[in-house]
C-alpha cells in the first residue's frame, strides 16, 4: 500500500511565525503535492515537484515555499504565517510513471495561524 | 467559469438508491478523469478512474463520461449509508496535474 504521512495532524502558530510541513512518502514516487483545502473552495494546489531539487508553482503559490531535498520528502513553509493561511494542509504522491496522475493522500494536516 | 464544477450539495438519497454526483469541466481537451471519496475529518481517497467516452463499472460504482458535453458523473447503486461522504471530481490538467472540483457533499438517509 502506498503510505504518505505528514509530519502533524495539528498545528498552531502565531502570526509572522515560519512555519514548516513536512511531508514523505516510502513508494519512491516521482511526483509530489501540496494543496490546501477550504470550504467551498475544494483542493487547490500550491507547489508540485516532479523530482528532486525540481518543483513548479499551482494556483496559489503567495506567501508559500517549498524544498524537495531527498526523493521521499517535500516540505512546505510558510515563511511568515497569516491568519489567512490557517486551512487543511495535504500533500499527495502519485502511484507512479504507469499511472501519473493517480494521487494519494496523506492524512492532512490542520494548522490554525492566531 | 471554474475548470471544475460540482454541485455543492447536500445530496440527500434514501438508503438503496441511486445516488447520481455530476460535475462538469471547461477545457474540452482534457483526457483524464477521476473520483475521490472524503469522509468527515479526512484525506480524499481515490475510487475510480475514466479515460475513455462511455460507462466503467466497479462494483456499486460506475462512472460515466461524455466528451462532447464535457461531463462526468458517478452513479452509486444501492446506496448504503458508508457512502455518505463529500466527492470531489478531478480533472487532468497538462502534465501530472489535477484540478479539483469543490466536491459534493452526499448523505445516504437510512
Amino acid at each position: 500500500d502506498v503510505k504518505v504521512t505528514q509530519s502533524s495532524r495539528y498545528l498552531v502558530k502565531r502570526t509572522g511565525e515560519k512555519v514548516f510541513l513536512e511531508c514523505v512518502q516510502d513508494m519512491d514516487h516521482e511526483n509530489m503535492f501540496w494543496y490546501r483545502q477550504d470550504p467551498g473552495l475544494g483542493l487547490r494546489l500550491i507547489y508540485f515537484s516532479y523530482d528532486v531539487k525540481m518543483k513548479e508553482k499551482g494556483d496559489i503559490p503567495e506567501g508559500y515555499s517549498v524544498s524537495r531535498e531527498k526523493k521521499e520528502r517535500f516540505s512546505l513553509i510558510l515563511e511568515s504565517a497569516s491568519t489567512n493561511q490557517t486551512s487543511m494542509y495535504l500533500c499527495a504522491s502519485t502511484l507512479g510513471a504507469e499511472r501519473p496522475y493517480e494521487q494519494y493522500f496523506g492524512p492532512g494536516t490542520r494548522l490554525t495561524v492566531t | 467559469q471554474k475548470e471544475v464544477e460540482q454541485n455543492s450539495g447536500p445530496l440527500s438519497v434514501p438508503e438503496g438508491a441511486i445516488a447520481s454526483l455530476n460535475c462538469t469541466y471547461s477545457d474540452r481537451v482534457s483526457q483524464s478523469f477521476f473520483w475521490y471519496r472524503q469522509y468527515s475529518g479526512k484525506s480524499p481517497e481515490l475510487i475510480m478512474s475514466i479515460y475513455s467516452n462511455g460507462d466503467k463499472e466497479d462494483g456499486r460504482f460506475t462512472a460515466q463520461l461524455n466528451k462532447a458535453s464535457q461531463y462526468v458523473s458517478l452513479l452509486i447503486r444501492d446506496s448504503q449509508p458508508s457512502d455518505s461522504a463529500t466527492y470531489l471530481c478531478a480533472v487532468k490538467r497538462g502534465a501530472q496535474k489535477l484540478v479539483f472540483g469543490q466536491g459534493t457533499r452526499l448523505t445516504i438517509n437510512p
